[in-house]
């Protein structure tokens, strides 16, 4: 089993609607999550983190926690062609104290 | 600040070669680690260090070597260039040990031939 699994996509919507990205990690111990951004050719930079239970929101983000069910998702609101990319799943590992990450869901966005 | 920089951009390498990725960083940060991505993979964390003198394998150590002598600096050392090292590095660090949230480098393409 993988440590942090994503659908890799593409997962593609409209200009406007909203993206719903998900990740799932193995570790019930991982306390923090972090989703990134990765535009091609480009290295990833950091969107949102999140570490208790419930919504957090930033702007038209909003990264959701559910850790009994070992699962992390990313909302994109009012989706913009700008928001084309590969997003990175990332959890902090109890064990080891490292963090992995997913292999990335492309999300295309079509305006 | 000019944050995590790396160098080269590029690098194309014979088999057998050895090279020197460059990695510093100016936010005066503990944490220093290097990945590497594969096509369509996650990143994959080859080495990191907690601070100046003190370094650790992470998933995917082998065939690397790295040594961090200031706060500044973790280069990353390939010794026998293998085509499976064809990649894209990249370096990160981050200010605590309780926070994951990474800064990354530009990166690194290496190819092997």
């Amino acid at each position: 089993q993988k440590e942090v699994e994503q659908n890799s996509g593409p997962l593609s919507v409209p200009e406007g609607a909203i993206a719903s990205l998900n990740c799932t990690y193995s570790d019930r111990g991982s306390q923090s999550f972090f989703w990134y951004r990765q535009y091609s050719g480009k290295s990833p930079e950091l969107i949102m983190s999140i570490y208790s239970n419930g919504d957090k929101e930033d702007g038209r983000f909003t990264a959701q926690l559910n850790k009994a069910s070992q699962y992390v998702s990313l909302l994109i609101r009012d989706s913009q062609p700008s928001d084309s990319a590969t997003y990175l799943c990332a959890a902090l590992m109890e064990y080891g104290n490292k963090l992995v990450f997913g292999a990335g869901t492309i999300l295309r966005v079509k305006s | 600040n000019a944050g995590v920089t790396q160098t080269p951009k590029f690098r194309i390498l014979k088999i057998g070669q050895s090279m020197t990725l460059q990695c510093a960083q100016d936010m005066n940060h503990n944490y220093m680690y290097w990945y590497r991505q594969d096509p369509g993979m996650g990143l994959k964390l080859i080495y990191y260090s907690v601070g100046a003198g003190i370094t650790d394998k992470g998933e995917v150590p082998n065939g690397y070597n790295v040594s961090r002598s200031t706060t500044e600096d973790f280069p990353l050392r390939l010794e026998l260039a293998a085509p499976s090292q064809t990649s894209v590095y990249f370096c990160a660090s981050s200010r605590l040990a309780s926070s994951y949230e990474q800064y990354f480098g530009p990166g690194t393409r290496l190819t092997v031939t």
